[in-house]
C-alpha cells in the first residue's frame, strides 16, 4: 500500500522567507515519482514540481525546489522568497510504478499562511 | 477555456436525490481521474478512465456511485439517493498520457456537492 504523509496541518511564514512544507511517504514499488500542488481557495490543484525516485538529482522549479531523501523517504517542499499569493493548501502526491494509470495518491496538505 | 472544465460548481441536493457531476477534460487528453476531496482533507482517488475504458474503479465508495465516459471525452460521476456524507468537492483531472509513464494532471476546479 501507498501512503503520504504530511504532518503540518498549519504553517506560517513571513513574507520573503523561506519555508519547508514536510512530506513522508511509503511504497515498496521499485519506481515512483513524487508531485507537490498548490490548492487556492478556488479550488483548482496547480502542479508545482516532480521528482522522479531514479533522479540524481533534487528538482527546482523558480522559487520552488523539492529536498529528496530517498533514504528517509521524504521529500519535502522548500519555497523561498514567500509571496502573499502563496498562501494556500499544499498537497503532497505520489504515483508508484504500479499504480493504474498513474493515479496519484495524495496527502492530507498543509495550510500555508503569508504574513506581511 | 483550454483547461479542464467541470460543472456544477456548485451543488445542494437533498438527502435521497440523484446528482450528475460533469468534467470536460483538455482536449485530446487520454486519462481522466475522479477525486473526491472532504473538507479539510487531500483528494481521495475513486476512478480512471483510459479513453472510454474505465480501467479503476477501486476507489469508490458504493454502489450508487457511477462514472461514465462513453465517447473517450466528457465524463459524467453520477451519484445516486445522496446521503450527507457525500458531501464533498468532487474534482476530475485529465492527462495527456496514460500508463506508468503518465505525466503531470491538470484539474479543474471541482464541483462542490452539499447534500442537506
Amino acid at each position: 500500500a501507498q501512503k503520504i504523509t504530511q504532518t503540518q496541518p498549519g504553517m506560517f511564514v513571513q513574507e520573503k522567507e523561506a519555508v519547508t512544507l514536510d512530506c513522508t511517504y511509503d511504497t515498496s514499488d521499485p519506481s515512483y515519482g513524487l508531485f507537490w500542488y498548490k490548492q487556492p481557495s478556488s479550488g483548482e490543484m496547480i502542479f508545482l514540481i516532480y521528482q522522479g525516485s531514479y533522479d540524481q538529482q533534487n528538482a527546482t522549479e523558480g522559487r520552488y525546489s523539492l529536498n529528496f531523501q530517498k533514504a528517509r523517504k521524504s521529500a519535502n517542499l522548500v519555497i523561498s522568497a514567500s509571496q502573499l499569493g502563496d498562501s494556500a493548501m499544499y498537497f503532497c502526491a505520489m504515483r508508484g510504478w504500479y499504480n493504474q494509470g498513474g493515479k496519484l495518491i495524495f496527502g492530507q496538505g498543509t495550510e500555508l499562511s503569508v504574513k506581511p | 477555456g483550454a483547461g479542464v472544465s467541470q460543472s456544477p460548481r456548485y451543488k445542494v441536493a437533498k438527502r435521497g436525490q440523484d446528482v450528475a457531476l460533469r468534467c470536460d477534460p483538455i482536449s485530446g487528453h487520454v486519462s481522466l481521474f475522479w477525486y473526491q476531496q472532504a473538507l479539510g482533507q487531500g483528494p481521495e482517488f475513486l476512478t480512471y478512465f483510459q479513453n472510454e475504458a474505465q480501467l479503476d474503479k477501486s476507489g469508490l465508495p458504493s454502489d450508487r456511485f457511477f462514472a461514465e465516459r462513453p465517447e473517450g471525452s466528457v465524463s459524467t460521476l453520477k451519484i445516486q439517493r445522496t446521503q450527507q456524507e457525500d458531501s464533498a468537492v468532487y474534482l476530475c483531472a485529465s492527462s495527456a498520457t496514460s500508463g506508468r509513464n503518465t505525466g503531470e494532471l491538470f484539474f479543474g476546479e471541482g464541483s462542490r456537492l452539499t447534500v442537506l
